[in-house]
């Protein structure tokens, strides 16, 4: 099945600082999201984005499905961005096409 | 409001009981899906629905069991087969296939 690895697996932050996440996966997909899980294991939509590049405030997001990569940009850091920032695939094989496949996830830490 | 509930938020079980985890949907969404978190982990797929009176397997569907007799519902039951129960449940729905999923709040069953 599809891998998807996420890298760093750990990120300690001061606040204000900037920061880039990564998700390389290793076949084609239909579906990509991110996620952030906070401290009481709710997961938080930031994106779906399969393709392009798309922003929401301070949270950006390009994937380059060419290349099978996403990155998440996070400026400004807040220690309200704390938690654990998931992506997750679904893969174009046909007849696969409901299963979301996550990586281990990067843990973000924000210290005041 | 909009969204998925799932209840309860902690569930206690002693070993060889099973429990039914619920899990309800307002987004008029045709798929539905069941997720399993362990500690430290990124989340495996045991069932999902993709329309109403049909489900299929995931990755991890030994010792589990579902139903889907009506739209907004999709019980889980983590039967006594199951050999390592505790975990954190999280159900999702999506419009369809390839489209965006969104997560209920979760359920932690610990097995005592």
């Amino acid at each position: 099945g599809i891998q998807v690895e996420q890298s760093p697996p750990d990120l300690i932050l001061q606040e204000g600082a900037n920061s880039t996440l990564r998700c390389n996966f290793s076949d084609s997909v239909n579906n990509l999201q991110w996620f952030h899980q906070n401290p009481w294991g709710q997961l938080i939509n930031l994106f779906y984005i399969p393709s392009g590049t798309k922003q929401n405030g301070r949270l950006s997001a390009t994937t380059v499905a060419t290349e099978r990569y996403s990155l998440l940009y996070i400026s400004s850091s807040q220690t309200t961005d704390s938690g654990v920032y998931f992506c997750a695939v679904e893969d174009d094989s046909g007849g696969s096409n409901y299963k979301l496949t996550f990586g281990k996830g990067t843990l973000l830490t924000v210290n005041p | 409001d909009g969204g998925i509930t799932q209840s309860p938020k902690y569930l206690f079980r002693k070993e060889g009981q099973n429990v039914t985890l619920s899990c309800e949907q307002n987004l008029n969404h045709d798929a539905m899906y069941w997720y399993r978190q362990d500690p430290g982990q990124g989340l495996r797929l045991i069932y999902y629905s993709q329309i109403v009176n049909d489900f299929q397997k995931g990755d991890i569907a030994e010792g589990y069991s579902v139903s889907r007799e009506k739209k907004e519902s999709f019980p889980l039951t983590v039967t006594s087969a199951q050999k390592n129960p505790t975990a954190f449940y999280l159900c999702a729905s999506s419009i369809g296939g390839g489209s965006g999923q969104f997560f209920g709040p979760g359920t932690r069953l610990t097995v005592l």
